[in-house]
């Protein structure tokens, strides 16, 4: 298996603009996560799903991220409109498990960079 | 205060030697992880454990639930261990989330 692919793996935007972040989990997964990491933060849960259903969403910082999954195999992550605060490194995890408490597999990250 | 609490925050020793990263928590938990996230930025999950001790060829984790306390060893240290080390813990209330420790920065010198 590849593991958890994410793409893109860099973007650079401009204030205000839409940023669309793409997953695909480990085949066979049940849970998905989204996490954004800082440095002043550090890593942050944003949001996560398991069997395609969002459990938990009370990391997303705002009305301005929305994350959606429509199948077993994909995920996204919107920002609308982005800004520059959001500038981070988001990654995307899977698991085997249910919920937060399994093994999980992280992706390579996208680093997002909103000017 | 934070509720996952590493130490130290950085940390700089000799290739091959012993190393200890510790971590403590405040809130009772299902599972206690041990990430590592090398140069590249790159996420690997090293360890999951609720109890007693794990081993991955030159690493060791080991948690004593009383003490709310986890530590990370790595006998023989190498270079390509430089790298930060994130614990991490699932509160035992599945409603929680999962809450990460800061980092511990390992640099491993030739």
């Amino acid at each position: 298996d590849a593991g958890v692919i994410q793409s893109p793996r860099h973007e650079v935007t401009e204030m205000g603009q839409e940023v669309t972040l793409r997953c695909k989990p480990i085949s066979g997964h049940n849970s998905l996560f989204w996490y954004r990491q800082t440095m002043m933060r550090g890593l942050e849960l944003l949001i996560y799903f398991n069997n395609n259903v969002p459990i938990d969403d009370s990391g997303m910082p705002e009305d301005r991220f929305s994350a959606k999954m429509p199948n077993a195999s994909f995920s996204t992550l919107k920002i609308q409109p982005s800004e520059p605060r959001d500038s981070a490194v988001y990654f995307c995890a899977s698991s085997p498990s249910q919920g937060v408490g399994g093994e999980q597999f992280f992706g390579p990250g996208t680093r997002l960079t909103v000017l | 205060k934070n509720e996952v609490e590493q130490s130290p925050q950085n940390l700089t020793a000799q290739e091959g030697e012993f190393i200890t990263i510790n971590c403590s928590y405040s809130v009772g938990i299902s599972a206690l992880h041990w990430l590592q996230q090398h140069p590249g930025g790159g996420i690997v999950s090293l360890f999951m454990l609720s109890s007693g001790k794990k081993k991955h060829g030159r690493l060791i984790a080991t948690i004593n639930i009383q003490e709310k306390h986890s530590s990370l060893h790595i006998t023989a240290s190498h270079p390509r261990d430089s790298a930060v080390y994130i614990c991490a813990v699932t509160p035992m209330n599945r409603d929680d989330k999962i809450i990460f420790g800061k980092g511990t920065r390992l640099h491993i010198l030739p």
